[in-house]
């Protein structure tokens, strides 16, 4: 069975410029998140989906990011423009989450390591 | 935010020796989690343990939770060096269901050979 599937692995941009990454969840996840992990940090979360709805984003800074999730499987993050600060690994996760249960563990991407110049 | 915070930052042990590392966290929880991150690689799930559950085993792996003092800690027995890497803790306290994961800044381990 394939495992998340994230692309691109790494991205360099100038600051200013738009950038997105790709994220494919394993085969039949209904839920997706979007977390950002700084150097020597645990993953912050940005966004969670539920099939095409994002049931959670307090966290997505939105005047410059943006997600969508089409047809309830893949899913793209993009930043517009980049900022300096941006400097981070994006990590995408699914899980498969039952309604009402509150045990599900995450499966994670490799990650794309963005650096803005 | 972080709501997870585990001690030791940094672990060095030798092969074959026991690794002990805790979690504290600040809220009420439905379960906690453990993670293993290898360099440049995505997280990887180790264990997870219910609010209501106050140890797990599973393999050469051994977590305990208080949820009295809001914490918990991952055993990690007879370490090879191949468990060299980032572990975390996480924790679930979404009330809504589903997972809302919330990481510790994570102990860096070496095991060396």
């Amino acid at each position: 069975e394939a495992g998340v599937v994230q692309s691109p692995r790494y991205k360099i941009i100038e600051k200013k410029q738009p950038v997105a990454f790709w994220c494919n969840p394993i085969s039949g996840h209904n839920t997706l998140y979007w977390y950002r992990q700084n150097l020597g940090q645990g993953p912050e979360l940005l966004i969670r989906y539920e099939n095409e709805e994002a049931v959670d984003d307090s966290q997505l800074p939105k005047d410059r990011f943006s997600a969508e999730r089409l047809k309830g499987v893949d899913s793209t993050l993009k930043i517009q423009p980049a900022e300096l600060g941006d400097s981070a690994v994006y990590l995408c996760a699914s899980s498969l989450v039952w309604w009402g249960s509150t045990n599900e563990k995450l499966f994670f991407g490799s990650g794309t390591q963005l650096s803005v110049l | 935010s972080q709501q997870g915070e585990e001690d030791p930052q940094a672990l060095s042990i030798q092969e074959g020796e026991n690794a002990t590392m805790n979690c504290s966290y600040k809220t009420s929880i439905n379960n906690l989690q453990w993670y293993r991150q290898n360099s440049g690689r995505g997280l990887v799930h180790l264990i997870l343990i219910r609010s209501n559950e106050r140890e797990k085993h599973s393999g050469r792996l051994r977590v305990t939770l208080d949820t009295s003092k809001k914490s918990s800690s991952l055993l990690i027995t007879a370490s090879r060096a191949a468990d060299t890497a980032s572990y975390f803790c996480a924790t679930d306290a979404s009330p809504e269901g589903g997972s809302r994961l919330t990481f510790g800044e994570g102990t860096q381990l070496t095991v060396n050979p």
